[in-house]
C-alpha cells in the first residue's frame, strides 16, 4: 500500500465548505484513478488520466473537480457535497498502454473516508 | 459493456477448509481479469489476475484461481482457509489493450469471506 498515498484519511465536512482530496504514488505509472466506493455498490470509477490528460469522466457531478498537475500527483477538489457524498474515495494508478504484461494491474491507496453533514 | 457478477455477497467456511469466492464476467474479447482483497478500513490489495496462457493463475497469500472461458468464470480458490483471510473479495475485468477506446476495469460488487476458527 506504501505505492500509492492518499491524505487525508478520514474528512468530515459540511456541505458549504471546500476541500481536496490528494493522492501521490510513487510507482513510476502514467495513469491515475478516482473511485467511489458506496456501502453495498460495486467500485464506481469517477475520472481516469494518462499521461496527466482526463482522459475519461463517468457522468460524475461538477461538484467534483479533478486535478492532475503531474503524473504523480492526483487531486480530488470537493466542493457544495451532498450527504450522499459520503463514502471512501480510493485513488489507484498503472502503467498502461501497454499489451499485457504486470504494469497493467492497478494498485490502490488506502482511501479517504468521507463524510458529508 | 462488460459486466462482473458476484453471486454470493457472503461465504463462510471453517479454518482449515477449502475456500471458494465465485464470480462470472461478461466482456467481449478475450478477458482480463483481476481478484483484489480489502480489510477493513484499507484500500483495494492486488490478488492475482489472468490474462493469458496457464488457465489456474496463482497470486498472493496461498490464493490462486481458475479461468473457464466456456463458462466465463474467474473463481478464487484456496485450498487451507486461514482466519486471517477473512475480508471482503472484488473480481473486476477489463477487455484487452487495441489501442483506443475505453479501458475501464468493472469491479464485482465484492464478497465478504468470513473464516470461522
Amino acid at each position: 500500500e506504501t505505492g500509492v498515498t492518499q491524505t487525508p484519511r478520514h474528512l468530515v465536512m459540511g456541505m458549504t465548505n471546500k476541500k481536496s482530496l490528494k493522492c501521490e504514488q510513487h510507482l513510476g505509472h502514467n495513469a491515475m484513478y478516482w473511485y467511489k466506493q458506496s456501502a453495498k455498490k460495486p467500485l464506481e470509477l469517477m475520472f481516469v488520466y494518462n499521461f496527466k490528460e482526463q482522459t475519461e469522466n463517468n457522468s460524475v457531478p461538477s461538484r467534483f473537480s479533478p486535478e492532475c498537475p503531474n503524473s504523480s500527483h492526483l487531486f480530488l477538489h470537493l466542493h457544495t457535497l451532498q450527504p450522499e457524498d459520503s463514502a471512501l474515495y480510493l485513488c489507484a494508478s498503472s502503467q498502461d498502454g501497454e499489451a499485457g504484461g504486470p504494469r497493467e494491474t492497478q494498485y490502490f491507496g488506502p482511501g479517504t473516508r468521507l463524510l458529508v453533514l | 459493456a462488460q459486466s462482473v457478477a458476484q453471486p454470493e455477497d457472503q461465504v463462510n467456511v471453517a479454518e482449515g477448509n477449502p475456500l471458494t469466492v465465485k464470480c462470472t464476467y461478461s466482456v467481449s474479447g478475450n478477458p482480463y481479469l483481476f481478484w483484489y482483497v480489502q480489510y477493513p478500513n484499507r484500500g483495494l490489495q492486488f490478488l492475482l489476475k489472468y490474462i493469458t496462457g496457464d488457465n489456474l493463475v496463482k497470486g498472493s497469500y496461498g490464493f490462486e484461481a481458475e479461468f473457464n472461458k466456456s463458462q466465463t468464470s474467474f473463481h478464487l480458490k484456496k485450498p487451507s482457509a486461514l482466519v486471517s483471510d477473512s475480508a471482503l473479495y472484488f473480481c473486476a475485468v477489463r477487455r484487452p489493450y487495441s489501442g483506443a477506446g475505453s479501458y475501464q476495469l468493472t469491479f464485482g460488487k465484492g464478497t465478504k469471506l468470513s473464516v470461522i476458527p
